[in-house]
């Protein structure tokens, strides 16, 4: 399998928090890429990062890549209610660059008021 | 901004029937996708197209799943004979070219009795 985990599965922060959530996967891979889905909706598509990029910023989004680790991190700072979602990121596989996303487990974030 | 468009949002069928979803991906996008999110699971890939054929299918995709792009503007997931374990939220993506972001449509939820 190419994707690994996400951890935590689930976290619960108060609005103004950061909240970090962590990505592991499997495989060699071209590009990771971060979704949010509200619940019972389809995924969002936040942010992109490149197997020869460490780290990309999207307004308060912060996403990190660790290739030797297999890792990726997705930072929300100065969090809102309104970012209460699931998190997911998802691999392009190196061997496979036009092919399928692959997505982990996800994260449940609840920001509360 | 242009959307992913998913009919209908929600399908109930009885088992051993055949169901259609429908989709209608962004006009100039070229590659085509179809996932599916059992409740609380991860988002699964079933199946990839790109000029008209079936580039890649998960081994969920068996004999009773096929796909079609019979105009070129809608894109349909069909399941022959509907089990209860395909009871699930159906999701289809599209995007421009390779390694770019997925756009994903709001989904179907199947419901299958």
């Amino acid at each position: 399998s190419q994707q690994g985990e996400e951890d935590p599965q689930a976290l619960s922060i108060q609005e103004g928090e950061n909240a970090t959530m962590n990505c592991s996967y499997k495989t060699s891979i071209n590009n990771l890429q971060w979704y949010r889905q509200n619940s019972g909706r389809g995924l969002v598509h936040l942010i992109l990062i490149r197997s020869n990029e460490r780290e990309k910023h999207s307004g308060r989004l912060r996403v990190t890549l660790d290739t030797s680790k297999k890792s990726s991190s997705l930072l929300i700072t100065a969090s809102r209610a309104a970012d209460t979602a699931s998190y997911f990121c998802a691999t392009v596989s190196f061997y496979n660059q036009g092919g399928k996303l692959i997505f982990g487990q996800g994260t449940e974030l609840s920001v509360k008021p | 901004e242009p959307e992913v468009t998913q009919t209908p949002s929600h399908q109930v069928t009885q088992m051993g029937q055949e169901v259609i979803l429908r989709c209608v991906p962004i006009s100039n996008h070229l590659y085509f996708y179809w996932y599916r999110q059992i409740l609380g699971q991860k988002v699964e890939f079933l199946v990839s197209f790109y000029n008209n054929e079936i580039s890649e299918k998960s081994e969920i995709f068996d004999d009773q799943f096929s796909v079609e792009r019979p105009d070129g503007s809608n894109f349909t997931l069909k399941i022959r004979s509907t089990k209860l374990e395909d009871s699930a939220m159906y999701f289809c993506a599209s995007r421009r070219q390779e390694n770019s972001p997925l756009h994903f449509g709001n989904g179907t939820r199947l419901t299958v009795t």
